[in-house]
């Protein structure tokens, strides 16, 4: 069946740190893979599309993430993190042509420590 | 800007009532989501839509049913609501020219008591 994982419930880094949320698929073929993020009390914003092509995409707010198709891996990352970036962040996949029906990770709670 | 909202931000409501969720966009995208949001669970898919007067169940369909009169509004029903469907609801839209790309509305917060 295919599914999406997010190993981690809850991660808390320190402002200026480096980060990396990690997202693993399981689907019969390549899918499209996009990583979304909820701040509270708000609707999910897409901060990055991986459709084809160079496997390293870059999204908005300084967020970057990497295609690695033999570890079934599409893993967010960012160099240093603000305050602000303190969110829940969700992965998710479709298959080319679903239309916008994707399947979601369970989501990863970032918390940001001053 | 797309613009996906849903009409209301927080609804409370009593067992067995009727229970109507709105949601219109305004980019004349095709296709119409509808998800609900629970800590620890995730997002998961209730219903869709690819066109008017179409639907088609997601994950979760029971105890739901949808309606899709116009292309620009989606609407999710709660026939006879109970306490397990108090859950945080998220109406979404794409459309094929944007290749999968989801756009969300804020949410509706909805309390069944």
């Amino acid at each position: 069946a295919q599914s999406v994982t997010q190993p981690d419930i809850h991660i808390t880094v320190s402002e200026g740190a480096s980060l990396e949320l990690r997202c693993n698929y399981s689907y019969g073929a390549t899918p499209y893979l996009f990583w979304y993020v909820q701040s509270p009390g708000q609707g999910l914003q897409l901060l990055l599309k991986y459709f084809s092509g160079d496997t390293l995409v870059q999204g908005i707010k300084g967020f970057e993430a990497e295609f690695k198709r033999s570890q079934s891996s599409f893993n967010l990352r960012k160099p240093s993190v603000h305050w602000s970036d303190a969110a829940e962040y969700f992965c998710a996949v479709g298959l080319r042509g679903s239309q916008g029906n994707l399947i979601f990770g369970k989501g990863t709670k970032l918390s940001v420590k001053p | 800007d797309v613009k996906v909202t849903q009409s209301s931000r927080y609804l409370v409501k009593r067992t067995g009532e009727k229970v109507f969720l709105e949601c219109v966009q305004d980019m004349d995208h095709e296709n119409m989501f509808w998800y609900r949001q629970d800590p620890g669970l995730g997002l998961r898919l209730i219903y869709f839509s690819y066109d008017v007067k179409m639907k088609e169940k997601g994950d979760i369909p029971e105890g739901y049913s949808v309606s899709r009169e116009k292309k620009e509004r989606f609407s999710l029903i709660l026939e006879s609501a109970s306490t397990n469907q108090t859950s945080m609801y998220l109406c979404a839209s794409s459309t094929t020219r944007t290749n999968e790309k989801l756009f969300f509305g804020s949410g509706t917060q909805l309390s069944v008591l």
